[in-house]
Formats: C-alpha cells, sequence, structure tokens
C-alpha cells in the first residue's frame, strides 16, 4: 500500500484566516514533505521532515507554518496567506536510508487552494 | 543550481506508437532519478525510478539512465489515449532528502 491522504480536497480562505492542511501516511515512512504547485509547473518544494525533525525549510514565508505532530502525521497550518498562495498543495513521504539522498515519494491527492 | 532540463511539448504521437520522453540534468551528483505522470488537476504518480546506467523495463515503460552524458528518459511503448498526461523526471538532490523536478513534457495520444 502506497497511499499517502490528505485533507481536506478542496480549502477556500480568506486572508485573515486560520486554516490547516493536513497528511497522513501509514506505510512507516520517516521522510514527509510539503510542495507547492501552481498551475502548468512542476512541485515547488516547501518543507521536508525527517524523523519528525524539520531538516529543511525552502525559504518558506512564515505564513505557513509546518508541524510533524508523530510519524505518520503532517500538517501545514495557514495564516494571513495572500491570493498568490492560492495553488495545489502536495504532501509526499519517503522511506529513509541512512546515507542520506533522495527516495522515491509518493504523493498525496493533494490539497487545492484558493485564497480570496 | 541544479536544474533538470525537459522539452516542455506537447509531444504528439498515434496510438500504439513509441513515446519517447527525455530529460537532462546538471547535477553529477545525483544517483537516483524518478518518472512522474500527472494528469491534469490530479496529483503526481511515480511510474518508474531508475538509479543505474542502462535500462529498466516494467510493463509498457522502459526507463533509460546514462550518467555519463547526464540523460534520463522514458519510452512508453504501445502508447494509449490514456497515457496522455503530463509527465515528470525528477533527480535526487546530491546530500539531502530531496528532488529536484524538471516542468515537464506534456504528451498526447491521439486515438
Amino acid at each position: 500500500d502506497t497511499e499517502v491522504t490528505q485533507t481536506p480536497k478542496h480549502l477556500v480562505m480568506g486572508m485573515t484566516n486560520k486554516k490547516s492542511l493536513k497528511c497522513e501516511q501509514h506505510m512507516g515512512h520517516r521522510a514527509m514533505y510539503w510542495y507547492k504547485q501552481k498551475a502548468k509547473k512542476p512541485p515547488e518544494l516547501m518543507f521536508v521532515y525527517s524523523y519528525e525533525k524539520l531538516s529543511i525549510n525552502e525559504s518558506v514565508p512564515s505564513r505557513f507554518s509546518p508541524e510533524c505532530p508523530n510519524s505518520s502525521l503532517l500538517n501545514l497550518h495557514l495564516h494571513a496567506l495572500q491570493p498568490e498562495d492560492s495553488a495545489l498543495y502536495l504532501c509526499a513521504s519517503s522511506q529513509t536510508r541512512g546515507t542520506g539522498g533522495a527516495e522515491t515519494q509518493y504523493f498525496g491527492p493533494g490539497t487545492r487552494l484558493l485564497v480570496l | 543550481q541544479k536544474e533538470v532540463e525537459q522539452n516542455s511539448g506537447p509531444l504528439s504521437v498515434p496510438e500504439g506508437a513509441i513515446a519517447s520522453l527525455n530529460c537532462t540534468y546538471s547535477d553529477r551528483g545525483s544517483q537516483s532519478f524518478f518518472w512522474y505522470r500527472q494528469y491534469s488537476g490530479k496529483s503526481p504518480e511515480l511510474i518508474m525510478f531508475i538509479y543505474s546506467n542502462g535500462d529498466k523495463e516494467d510493463g509498457r515503460f522502459t526507463a533509460q539512465l546514462n550518467k555519463a552524458s547526464q540523460y534520463v528518459s522514458l519510452l512508453i511503448r504501445d502508447s494509449q489515449p490514456s497515457d496522455s498526461a503530463t509527465y515528470l523526471c525528477a533527480a535526487g538532490d546530491t546530500g539531502r532528502r530531496a528532488l529536484t523536478f524538471g516542468s515537464g513534457t506534456r504528451l498526447q495520444v491521439q486515438p
């Protein structure tokens, strides 16, 4: 089973709202990722968690706040977003090897976010 | 700046033909390479990964890697209209747990 689930599927929020995106996997993967994808563009890495610790933050604005409560769950807290933050937000997970480096990433279905 | 380059397409092939998708990468240290298929409005779906020079076959799909030329390709045999999608090539980022994605090639299979 290579399933990564994400909720909600769609989200509309105003610029003053606070909302959260949730991602879950039960494959025993210890690396989890958040990506942002705009139309006709490739996924753009935002954050990487490895063994529940934040290992990569790609200079993402602080209005996006990731959280990894346990090895199966990944959240992305959203606050004071801008209309240009409207995009498909993808979660992914992968196994980890002690040597580091890139493993096969499995993507969830994504949350389509619209900021008004 | 680590880069993965793909022709954006569209690449148009008739049903039953072989579709050939190509990708070059700049980081000579990359060890792992991935092909994802993405239908419009959906998330990327893993097609294949390849780590070693040469060919790797899985059903109708063959991935080819040439590290000396820094070149990865994906061949789709007996192309079907359902293969019409954007194909993303990704290279493993040396030393950290991340992928560098190409901009994708849009494939259109004509019935």
